[in-house]
């Protein structure tokens, strides 16, 4: 029982560079959401998805992208790397917005 | 717009003392809240939520709407309640987005 995955666990790109974070699950959850977690700031809100095809910006939402195209998929996309995105990403999973939330083990991400 | 405020960063009790752990909340519907928890190298979990009213863990959380809190309680805190807690928060905003938001975490330390 999988529950949600995220890959890559671990990444560090060049300021500029672009990637894109997948996150996957396997629950049959409408809800997806992506988070950034800093020292001293919790877990930030970047983008979610209410459903396949949908996505809403959350908290901190400039310099990423974000798609849906399958129910199980998000992605999270960085066009242009900058050293301010250094953190540690977490994808999460819902059935609705009321119910519990489950994460992935994260990716810790290095901007240099 | 949801807020939660999680006033501390850091809290560190004995073993076997109470301890709380407090969330106030900035919303002006009907809130769900929950408290989840991060043990060291595992992902976020989902301790509790104030609509099943359970205790978990000997964890418990009330839902006070006229302070607007979820303040996390343990009567007698152990060694293995070391982890960070989050508080979260979910609804419809007024725009009719739905979005699960978290405060900025708790460190809790609880020494031998």
């Amino acid at each position: 029982n999988a529950g949600v995955t995220q890959t890559p666990k671990f990444r560090v790109l060049k300021t500029g560079q672009s990637m894109t974070l997948l996150c996957a699950q396997d629950m049959n959850h409408e809800y997806m959401y992506w988070y950034r977690q800093d020292p001293g700031m919790g877990l930030r809100l970047i983008h979610y998805s209410v459903g396949e095809g949908t996505t809403a910006k959350g908290e901190v939402p400039d310099g990423y992208n974000v798609s849906r195209l399958k129910k199980q998929n998000f992605l999270l996309g960085l066009e242009s790397a900058a050293p301010s995105q250094t953190s540690v990403y977490f994808c999460a999973s819902s059935y609705s917005v009321n119910t519990e939330a489950f994460f992935g083990q994260g990716t810790r991400l290095t901007v240099v | 717009a949801q807020r939660v405020t999680q006033p501390e960063k850091l809290l560190s009790v004995f073993k076997g003392a109470p301890v709380e752990l407090k969330c106030n909340y900035s919303y002006s519907g009907s809130p769900e809240l929950f408290w989840y928890v991060q043990y060291s190298r595992q992902r976020l979990q989902l301790l509790l939520r104030h609509i099943s009213r359970e205790s978990i863990k000997g964890f418990t959380a009330d839902l006070n709407k006229g302070e607007t809190s979820f303040h996390l309680k343990k009567p007698f805190a152990q060694e293995e309640d070391s982890a960070m807690y989050y508080c979260a928060l979910s609804g419809i905003t007024q725009g009719g987005s739905e979005k699960l938001v978290f405060g900025k975490g708790t460190k809790l330390t609880v020494n031998p």
